[in-house]
């Protein structure tokens, strides 16, 4: 079955350190991967993706994450934490699933900025 | 372009009510998905739809149904409202991978938020 999974359900970072979420999944085929953040009452916002093409991904707010097949992982990380970073992340995998395409998501790491 | 179009936002509900959550997306796009978010369980798709007139169970389908007459139209039903079912929908859209337009994959709604009393 395919299958995400973000290691820690909350991470705390100070504001200017390097902030690193951790995802790793289970495909059989090559998957398309994504990363999604969420603002607090807000919906889901795209962050950045992979989809076979450069392992080392970029995305908005200066977000990158890293794809590794080797160790099945797409961590995503920011170098320097801005307190507008504090939000949920959601990690996901797009696989066929009985002939159609789902997203299957982790269960999401709530992101929390100190001062 | 609006996207994908959710209403109403908030909506609270008493047990054994029915309702009908609206997903409107302009994008064309032939898959439509329903999920349904739950404090630290991530999204958990419930419903999903390949095109008009197909639509198919995800993970967590108890408890509601689906219709897709139209290629911009995905509504979800709820005919007996039970507290279990309070949670945040979102329903999402794509089109299919390789397409022109598929640079994003997913479009989601902006979700609305039911609680059932």
């Amino acid at each position: 079955a395919q299958s995400v999974t973000q290691l820690g359900s909350h991470v705390s970072v100070s504001e200017g350190a390097l902030v690193l979420l951790r995802c790793n999944y289970s495909s059989s085929v090559p998957p398309y991967l994504f990363w999604y953040v969420q603002y607090p009452n807000q919906g889901l916002q795209l962050l950045l993706k992979y989809t076979s093409a450069a392992t080392l991904v970029k995305g908005i707010n200066g977000f990158e994450a890293e794809f590794k097949k080797s160790e099945t992982s797409f961590h995503l990380t920011k170098p320097s934490a801005h307190m507008s970073d504090a939000a949920e992340y959601f990690c996901a995998v797009s696989v066929r699933i009985q002939g159609a395409q789902k997203l299957v998501f982790g269960q999401g790491t709530r992101l929390t900025i100190n001062p | 372009n609006a996207g994908v179009t959710q209403t109403p936002k908030f909506r609270i509900l008493k047990i054994g009510q029915s309702m009908t959550l609206q997903c409107t997306q302009d994008m064309n796009h032939n898959y439509m998905y329903w999920y349904r978010q739950d404090p630290g369980m991530g999204l958990k798709l419930i419903y999903y739809s390949v095109g008009a007139g197909i639509t198919d169970k995800g993970e967590v389908p108890n408890g509601y149904n689906v219709s897709r007459s139209t290629t911009e139209d995905f509504p979800l039903r709820l005919e007996l409202a039970a507290p279990s079912q309070t949670s945040v929908y979102f329903c999402a859209s794509r089109t299919p991978w390789g397409n022109r337009l598929s640079s994003d994959g997913y479009t989601f709604g902006s979700g609305t938020r039911l609680t059932v009393v």
